[in-house]
């Protein structure tokens, strides 16, 4: 696609449930990252892809925090057991450079509220 | 550990005045900076830079790094309310894939 393209845009969830967010990245961009930006924070990474494999996933908070990009394009960030600090905007970007040597395009994000 | 600080994490303005944006670091072997501009979504690219002293420009804003003093200054001249925005600064380290990001500064230019 022209841009990175996240969805749902919004998500309302309750505490103790499962989510899943969905980032389409630029078509031809093998490199893939998801960051977490609570407010008035900058955003804080997450995951990186390159290719199909999660080459740095040293960002993930804790055990219930899992994504997966099984194609090498799309990537869903899957989220267990919420909890109300999980509440942020979760921000995906691409990259074509397979170095990770990094102009990120990002997407819009997506906002999720735990409550 | 690598970080970034962003001064000030707050400024107003008024139309035509020229702002400076500071972003300081320290990362273990640096590979580039890069300035994003946040509005109400995506951040979106602004500058990178990799050597020092070389000035980035496009338009009314430009950037310089400092690689000895480990900064950098991101610079807008005769501001206009359309440069309302988060500003974020980055950088990128040869040693791992991520970019550490600092907390921003929210710049709000008033008419």
């Amino acid at each position: 696609g022209a841009g990175v393209s996240q969805t749902p845009s919004n998500k309302v969830t309750e505490k103790g449930k499962y989510v899943e967010l969905r980032c389409d990245p630029i078509s031809g961009h093998t490199a893939l990252y998801w960051y977490r930006q609570s407010l008035g924070q900058g955003p804080e990474f997450l995951i990186y892809f390159q290719g199909t494999g999660a080459a740095d996933d040293s960002g993930l908070p804790n055990d219930r925090f899992f994504a997966v990009r099984p194609e090498g394009s799309v990537s869903t960030l899957k989220i267990q057991r919420t909890e109300r600090g999980d509440s942020a905007v979760y921000l995906c970007a691409s990259s074509k450079d397979p170095s990770g040597a990094n102009v990120l395009t990002f997407g819009a994000g997506s906002r999720l509220t735990v409550l | 550990e690598d970080k970034v600080v962003q001064s000030p994490l707050s400024l107003v303005v008024h139309e035509g005045d020229t702002v400076t944006l500071n972003c300081s670091y320290e990362v273990t072997n640096f590979r580039s900076l890069l300035w994003y501009k946040q509005e109400k979504k995506a951040p979106t690219f602004l500058f990178m830079l990799t050597s020092s002293g070389i000035e980035k420009k496009s338009g009314r804003l430009s950037s310089i790094l400092d690689k000895k003093e480990l900064f950098s200054i991101l610079n807008i001249t005769a501001t206009q309310t359309g440069d309302s925005a988060i500003y974020l600064c980055a950088v990128a380290s040869l040693n791992n894939n991520d970019m550490r990001f600092g907390a921003g500064t929210r710049l709000t230019v008033k008419p």
